[in-house]
C-alpha cells in the first residue's frame, strides 16, 4: 500500500548548522504534504502545509525563515531547519493524503518521523 | 478542520476489549474520522477510518454515532503491545489535521 517515507530517521548536528529532512510519498503523488513537530510527552503540532510548485503555508508562530519548506516535485517535500539551536531539537513528522485518480484511497499516511538533536 | 476531544488516559486488562471514545461535534458532512496510534519515538500508525458507517478491519472496529458527533475505537482483545497513545483526528479533504492530546492506553497483564 501507499507509504510516506522520511529521511533521515535521526540526525545530530551542531548549533548553528542547517539540517534538511526529506519526506517522500511512495507510489502516489501528493500535491500537498504536511509537516508536524512533536516535543517529548506532547502531541503533534502542525507546522506548515507544503504545496507542490508554490509557497508553503505556515501555522501561526512558526518562523518561515527558520523552517524552509520546498515541494519541488509531486513526491518530495523537504524541511530545512536553518541555523539550528538546541530548542529546535524535536521529532519532525510529515504526512500526505493519497487522493490520486481512481486508485486514490483517500487514506492519510504519516512518515516514520525524523528525530533532530541539536548540540 | 474539526477538533476532537478524548479522555487523557485509560487502562485495560490484557485480553479484554478496549473502548476508546472520541468527541468530534464540529465534524462536517464529508469529513472522515481517522484513528492512529503512536508508540514512543515512532510516527503515527494508521488503525482505521470511517465516514458514517461502522467499520472493522484486522486491527480494530470503529463505531460512529448516527449524528457523527462522536465515535468509539474498539480493540477487541487488547494485548500488551497495544499500549500506546491513540489519536482520533478529523482531517480536511487535503489531509490537514489538528491533533489533540490523544488517549494514553495502558494494557495491563
Amino acid at each position: 500500500g501507499a507509504v510516506v517515507s522520511q529521511h533521515p530517521s535521526w540526525v545530530i548536528c551542531k548549533s548553528g548548522t542547517s539540517v534538511k529532512i526529506e519526506c517522500r510519498s511512495l507510489d502516489f503523488q501528493a500535491t500537498t504534504m504536511f509537516w508536524y513537530r512533536q516535543f517529548p510527552k506532547q502531541s503533534l503540532m502542525l507546522m506548515a502545509t507544503s504545496n507542490e510548485g508554490s509557497k508553503a503555508t505556515y501555522e501561526q508562530g512558526v518562523e518561515k525563515d527558520k523552517f524552509l519548506i520546498n515541494h519541488a516535485s509531486l513526491t518530495l517535500s523537504t524541511l530545512t531547519v536553518t541555523s539550528a539551536h538546541p530548542e529546535d531539537s524535536s521529532f519532525y513528522i510529515c504526512s500526505a493524503r493519497d487522493l490520486g485518480g481512481l486508485a486514490g484511497t483517500g487514506e492519510l499516511f504519516f512518515g516514520e518521523g525524523s528525530r533532530l538533536t541539536v548540540l | 478542520d474539526a477538533k476532537t476531544t478524548q479522555p487523557p488516559s485509560m487502562d485495560c486488562a490484557e485480553g479484554r476489549a478496549a473502548n476508546l471514545p472520541c468527541n468530534h461535534s464540529t465534524i462536517s458532512g464529508n469529513e472522515y474520522v481517522y484513528w492512529y496510534r503512536q508508540i514512543h519515538s515512532q510516527g503515527p500508525q494508521y488503525i482505521i477510518h470511517g465516514l458514517k458507517n461502522n467499520e472493522t478491519n484486522e486491527m480494530a472496529s470503529l463505531i460512529i454515532t448516527e449524528d457523527r458527533k462522536s465515535s468509539t475505537l474498539i480493540l477487541p482483545h487488547a494485548t500488551l503491545r497495544d499500549t500506546a497513545v491513540y489519536y482520533c483526528i478529523v482531517p480536511t479533504n487535503a489531509g490537514k489535521s489538528t491533533f489533540g492530546d490523544g488517549t494514553t492506553l495502558t494494557v495491563k497483564p
